[in-house]
């Protein structure tokens, strides 16, 4: 089956960076995406990587290793803000299925 | 605006008792999911649809059910078989399928307390 590991939880410093890791273990792969949710919100879509390297977007970057099944997210100039949830997914890998698997989520406090 | 309706936000329930929550989207999304969220947790599949009159079971389907009658809704009823239903549930969307990204949409989620 499908399986995510992320850590539980970062703490860092505003105007940091930090890095948070995804492992995964899948029969096919189809990507790799990141999603942030705040306390109580929805979550929303922040990248996604089908290929290996570094996709930037501001100041939130993805990185994917698709030889290692390991992927990051690298938040840089940490603000407020950014506190919150990161979740890595990824599709079920049989066959067409639309199946989305999400990890456990890394709860990310920014402190002043 | 398109988007994700989710509907009640709150829901308070009595053990033994059947609750249906609704989800309907404006965004011409084929494929809609339902998932399960506990305090700390990561998300939880419970049942995704492709396809009107169709859906597959996730990962944590037991004591759910749903239907996929219109493009625009998938209602799913908590029953009185889960065994701990007290949870934030997201409903989510996703155009047609894709290679790509498949970025779902969620909606604002609606939180079940059993009481």
């Amino acid at each position: 089956g499908q399986s995510l590991e992320q850590p539980s939880e970062v703490t860092a410093v505003e105007g940091a960076i930090v890095q948070i890791n995804c492992t995964y273990q899948t029969s096919g792969f189809y990507g790799l995406s990141w999603y942030q949710q705040h306390d109580g919100g929805a979550p929303t879509f922040l990248s996604y990587n089908a290929l290996d390297g570094l996709e930037e977007t501001g100041r939130f970057s993805s990185f994917l290793s698709r030889s290692d099944s390991y992927g990051y997210l690298l938040l840089q100039e940490l603000q407020m803000k950014d506190s919150a949830s990161y979740f890595c997914a990824v599709r079920d890998g049989s066959g067409n299925t639309g199946k989305l698997i999400f990890g456990q989520g890394t709860t990310l406090q920014v402190k002043p | 605006d398109g988007g994700i309706t989710q509907s009640p936000k709150y829901l308070f329930r009595k053990e033994g008792q059947n609750v249906t929550l609704s989800c309907e989207q404006n965004l011409n999304h084929d494929a809609m999911y339902w998932y399960r969220q506990d305090p700390g947790q990561g998300l939880r599949l419970i049942y995704y649809s492709q396809i009107v009159n169709d859906f597959q079971k996730g990962d944590i389907a037991e004591g759910y059910s749903v239907s996929r009658e219109k493009k625009e809704s998938f209602p799913l009823t908590v029953t009185s078989a889960q065994k701990n239903p007290t949870a934030f549930y997201l409903c989510a969307s996703v155009g047609r399928f894709s290679s790509g990204a498949n970025v779902l949409t969620f909606g604002a989620g609606s939180r079940l307390t059993v009481l």
